[in-house]
This record gives structure tokens, C-alpha cells and sequence, in this order.
């Protein structure tokens, strides 16, 4: 079956380190899409890509960074500069149109301790 | 970012209709959407709106757009305990496949 798997489904950080989110994707979505959510605030874009080794900042993309080396694959790290990574983080992708809508992996939930 | 806006919490009673409500502020949406999130998960696309339709009904669910107003509609006829969740409304911006997304209305049903 097609779908967005996002790992692991729950990450406990140290304070200063970084940590990547894994988001993999069989659908041949050309666009893939990095959202952070938290209680009360909706989803808020971090980074987005729309082809392999392209990618563009969303709204709150400091201390996050993202790669697309492959169509399939779009990983997020939360660096140490990013100064509250607690949250639950969404991964999700789209068609070229994306008319069709974002078909959104499980979440990771990330907690610094 | 575009402005999405929706109220926190609704609570009904099962069988019930629940009416979930949104507004936009971007007239050049193209479309609307409605997801549903249950608790720990991701979100699932429950159905969605071109900008130039009224009305969209698909089994228990129906979406009413004002474009006028910029005001999108969810209803739910004969709720259960299982459509509780938190639903969001979200616009296609216009640019490539940025979607905006409301903080979501949590549905409380009361059995």
C-alpha cells in the first residue's frame, strides 16, 4: 500500500544536541512538506520541497534544516539552535498540482529533557 | 501567512448534527479543505471544495462555502463518539501547494 511513514513516532532530545526526523514517502509525490504543531496553534509550516535537491523555507524554519536527495525522502533535523523543539512534528506530501490535498504521515513527537 | 480562523471546541450529543465552522481571508483560494485529526495521528483528508461550488455532500458530510464572505462549513450529520477529533478547515494559497492551515476545532461527542 502507498503511503508516508514517518520515524520514530516518539524522540527524546538532550539539551544541545541535534536530532533527525525520518519522513519517507511511496507515493511519487513530487512535493514533500515538514509541519510543526503544537497545543492550540495548528500547523505551521517549517520547510517545503518541490523537486529533489530544491527546497524553500516555510514560516518558522529557524533551527530546522531539511535535504532532498531523493524523491522519496525528506528528512528534518532540529538543531540545537532551535530553542523550544518540543512539539509534534508532521510530514506530509503532495502531488505537482496538489489539488488533490496533502496526505500527512503519522507525526513524530519530540521531546527535549 | 494567510489568516484561517476556527473555533476551539465544539461539544454535541451522538446522533446529533455538529456544525463546524471556518473562515479565510485569501480570495484567491482555489480550493478548501477539511481534515480530521484523532488523537497521536496525522491528519486524514476528509473532503474538499473548488472555490467555484456551493455545496459539496458526500455521505454524512457536508461542505457549504460563502465565498462572499469567505466562510467554509462543515456539517456532520448524526455525529458519533467516533468522529470525535480535531477537525481543520485549510486554503490552497495560491503560489505552487502552499496550504494554510486553521488551529483546528476540537469535536467533543457526548454519548
Amino acid at each position: 500500500d502507498g503511503g508516508i511513514t514517518q520515524s520514530p513516532k516518539y524522540l527524546f532530545r538532550k539539551e544541545g544536541q541535534n536530532v533527525t526526523l525520518s519522513c519517507e514517502q511511496n507515493l511519487n509525490h513530487d512535493a514533500m512538506y515538514w509541519y510543526r504543531q503544537d497545543p492550540g496553534q495548528g500547523l505551521r509550516l517549517i520547510y517545503y520541497s518541490q523537486i529533489v535537491n530544491d527546497f524553500q523555507k516555510g514560516d518558522i524554519a529557524e533551527g530546522y534544516s531539511v535535504s532532498r536527495e531523493k524523491k522519496e525522502s525528506f528528512p528534518l533535523t532540529v538543531t540545537s539552535a532551535q530553542k523550544n523543539p518540543t512539539a509534534f512534528y508532521l510530514c506530509a506530501s503532495s502531488p505537482w498540482t496538489g489539488t488533490e490535498g496533502y496526505t500527512f504521515g503519522s507525526g513524530t513527537r519530540l521531546t527535549v529533557v | 501567512g494567510e489568516d484561517v480562523e476556527q473555533s476551539l471546541f465544539l461539544s454535541v450529543r451522538e446522533g446529533d448534527s455538529s456544525v463546524i465552522n471556518c473562515t479565510y481571508t485569501d480570495s484567491s483560494s482555489t480550493y478548501l479543505y477539511w481534515y480530521k485529526q484523532e488523537p497521536g495521528a496525522g491528519l486524514q483528508l476528509l473532503t474538499y471544495i473548488f472555490s467555484n461550488m456551493d455545496m459539496k455532500q458526500d455521505q454524512r458530510l457536508t461542505v457549504l462555502l460563502n465565498k462572499k464572505d469567505k466562510h467554509l462549513s462543515l456539517r456532520i450529520a448524526d455525529t458519533q463518539t467516533g468522529d470525535s477529533a480535531i477537525y481543520f478547515c485549510a486554503e490552497k494559497a495560491d503560489n505552487f501547494n502552499k496550504f494554510y492551515f486553521g488551529s483546528g476545532t476540537k469535536l467533543n461527542v457526548k454519548p
